[in-house]
């Protein structure tokens, strides 16, 4: 079966500081996979998304930047945190026909990091 | 502009009571929409997918109806628990879209 893992958990860095967020999938090939993040109380924001190694779009402009150097590894980066950077960041995957049936797509998600800059 | 309204940041209701979530859209012709549940400092988890060309569908105690017409989603917890308590995300991929865009959520608190 398919899983997803991310990492740290919990994060807290200063302003200035960089970051580096890590998203691995398990038990799938070639996944399209996202980040997102969502601030308190609010809705998901895609920031990024991947159908690839080497491919990233940018959905925001912003201090943040991700890359996928395997198939099955993103990260999302900053050189200099904001304090407008904190939230919970998600990483997901997306599935083809598996959850919703043929020609549909659902998205399975991360635990995600809670990132808190001071 | 295009945009997806849940009902209201926040609902309670009583424990076995119909709990009724709703999700409006605009400008948008979905093929399907998509209902998920997002525990507090979890990921979203998917419940269910119903698509432009069904009115209802249902899983268990979950029943979500699909208006294209009225550009709404209806999502319904019947017998409701506790443990249903948590934010609901509405979710469609707009026809010419590569991506899914998320409702803002709404938080169901069921009280015992």
């Amino acid at each position: 079966s398919q899983t997803i893992h991310q990492w740290p958990a919990t994060l807290v860095q200063p302003v200035g500081s960089p970051l580096s967020l890590e998203c691995t999938v398990e038990g799938t090939s070639n996944p399209n996979l996202y980040w997102y993040r969502q601030a308190a109380g609010r809705g998901l924001q895609l920031l990024f998304y991947s159908v690839g190694i080497g491919q990233i779009s940018s959905e925001v402009p912003q201090n943040l930047s991700a890359s996928r150097p395997q198939d099955r590894q993103f990260i999302l980066s900053s050189k200099k945190l904001l304090l407008s950077d904190s939230g919970f960041y998600l990483c997901a995957w997306r599935s083809l026909g598996l959850a919703g049936g043929v020609g549909t797509d659902t998205q399975y998600f991360g635990p995600g990091t809670r990132l808190t800059v001071l | 502009s295009q945009k997806i309204e849940q009902n209201s940041e926040a609902l309670n209701i009583q424990e076995g009571k119909t709990a009724t979530l709703t999700c409006n859209y605009t400008n948008y012709s979905p093929a399907y929409l998509q209902w998920y549940r997002q525990d507090p400092g979890r990921g979203p988890v998917f419940l269910l997918l119903i698509r432009e060309n069904e009115k209802e569908k249902r899983k268990e105690r979950l029943k979500v109806t699909f208006d294209t017409t009225l550009k709404q989603s209806l999502f319904h917890i019947t017998a409701s628990q506790p443990a249903d308590s948590a934010t609901y995300l509405c979710a469609l991929r707009p026809g010419s879209a590569r991506q899914l865009t998320f409702g803002s959520g709404t938080q169901l608190t069921v009280l015992p």
